[in-house]
């Protein structure tokens, strides 16, 4: 069935520093590739998406290129801020689907 | 502005007993889910609600039930025949079944 794997965590960063989350997935079909972000006690936020191969997602200096030939949607940034500090969780969703499957999420906390 | 309730932000409830968790949107939205969240887990989504009036099971609804009377509302019950009830629930809703879902601030029930 289709899955997404995500690096496990934490992730532990200083400011400034440059960020890559991996993200990986398994599909049939055409899936459309989603990062999502959780801060402490909330629920999920849309950070960026993509629908089809070669698109780049991008929000907030965040920016995620969807690669069919490796099957990743891995999440960068070049610059992370304190205020960054938060669970993402890479996600797919097939064409022509309502499901989505979630990664287990990855924590990213960034130090001052 | 638009957008999601979810309602109480933290809830406890002695083992044994039912606990309704209540979820309203004000988005226009047709399609309504829960998801459930446990520490280091992705979302697995429990029921689903395509219209009013319309529900259908996801991957974990045994010990759950909802309804959805009205567009705007989807309440969960956690019954007590559901052995470990105690996590984080989120709402979603989406204008339809292959729409992008958009997620609630989340319950967070603990069973004593």
């Amino acid at each position: 069935g289709d899955s997404v794997t995500q690096m496990e965590g934490p992730v532990t960063l200083s400011e400034e520093a440059f960020l890559t989350i991996n993200c990986t997935y398994t599909a049939t079909g055409y899936p459309s590739l989603f990062w999502y972000v959780q801060y402490p006690g909330e629920g999920l936020q849309l950070l960026l998406k993509a629908t089809k191969a070669d698109d780049k997602g991008s929000n907030k200096g965040f920016e995620a290129t969807y690669r069919k030939e490796t099957t990743s949607f891995h999440l960068e940034k070049g610059s992370v801020q304190v205020s960054d500090s938060a669970v993402y969780f890479c996600a797919l969703r097939t064409s022509g689907t309502y499901k989505y499957i979630f990664g287990t999420g990855t924590r990213l906390k960034v130090l001052a | 502005d638009g957008g999601i309730t979810q309602s109480p932000k933290y809830l406890f409830r002695k083992e044994g007993q039912n606990v309704t968790l209540s979820c309203e949107q004000n988005l226009n939205h047709d399609a309504m889910y829960w998801y459930r969240q446990d520490p280091g887990q992705g979302l697995r989504l429990i029921y689903y609600s395509q219209i009013v009036n319309d529900f259908q099971k996801g991957d974990i609804a045994e010990g759950y039930s909802v309804s959805r009377e009205k567009k705007e509302s989807f309440p969960l019950t956690v019954t007590s025949a559901q052995k470990n009830p105690t996590a984080f629930y989120l709402c979603a809703s989406s204008i339809g079944l292959e729409n992008e879902q958009f997620f609630g601030p989340g319950t967070r029930l603990t069973v004593l």
